[in-house]
């Protein structure tokens, strides 16, 4: 099993709509955990943190869940802009505090 | 200017050829990695370095070699490329975390696409 594990998508939706990825992770020591999004060949770039009481900017939301290891990334009002890969990230003491990737779940925004 | 700088942007060689990826940083940032990425997967850590005088291999280290120059400054080498080291390559750099944290944000470079031939 991965220690960190995504839908892989591709996720496909009308403009406009609303879209939640989740991603679980196995180790239970995890710390830190992290959204990020990444265009087709290009590198990954931060889009977001993610708080133990969930936190919010803009049209995105993420939560964490620690009982279950797992952590989401809501999209509302999506956006043709937000057609990428999103990857789901999480640091640990028990990892020396290197990140562990998932594989990225992909969205396709259609007009 | 980027603050983390790859070259070459891309490269393509052939089967036992010796490889150098250079990455630079303007971040002042401690903490240096290199990751490979292939086709529809995450990124898979290669070496790491947070600092200096540290040097670490990662999950994915076998047939890489690495050297940090300074703390600006982490190479990657193949010594001997072979086809199945042809991949994405991502340099990054995060800061040193605070007393009781994890490694914070990374910072990415652009990337170097890698074919050997």
């Amino acid at each position: 099993r991965k220690e960190v594990e995504q839908d892989p998508g591709p996720f496909n939706v009308p403009e406009g709509a609303t879209v939640a990825f989740n991603c679980t992770y196995s180790n239970s020591a995890s710390q830190s955990f992290f959204w990020y999004r990444q265009d087709c060949r290009k590198e990954p770039k931060l889009l977001m943190s993610v708080y133990s009481s969930g936190n919010e900017d803009g049209r995105f939301t993420a939560q964490l869940n620690r009982a279950s290891q797992y952590i989401s990334l809501l999209i509302r009002d999506s956006k043709l802009s937000d057609s990428a890969t999103y990857l789901c990230v999480v640091n640990s003491y028990t990892n020396a505090g290197k990140s562990t990737f998932g594989d990225g779940t992909t969205l396709t925004v259609k007009p | 200017d980027a603050d983390v700088t790859q070259t070459p942007r891309n490269r393509i060689t052939k089967t036992g050829k010796r490889i150098m990826l250079e990455c630079s940083q303007t971040k002042g940032h401690d903490r240096m990695y290199w990751y490979r990425q292939d086709p529809g997967l995450g990124l898979r850590l290669i070496y790491y370095s947070f600092d200096v005088k540290d040097i670490n291999k990662g999950e994915i280290s076998d047939g890489y070699s690495v050297s940090r120059q300074a703390q600006a400054k982490f190479s990657l080498s193949l010594e001997s490329a072979i086809p199945n080291q042809t991949a994405l390559y991502f340099c990054a750099t995060s800061d040193s975390p605070g007393q009781g944290a994890t490694n914070e944000k990374l910072f990415f470079g652009s990337g170097t696409q890698l074919s050997v031939l």
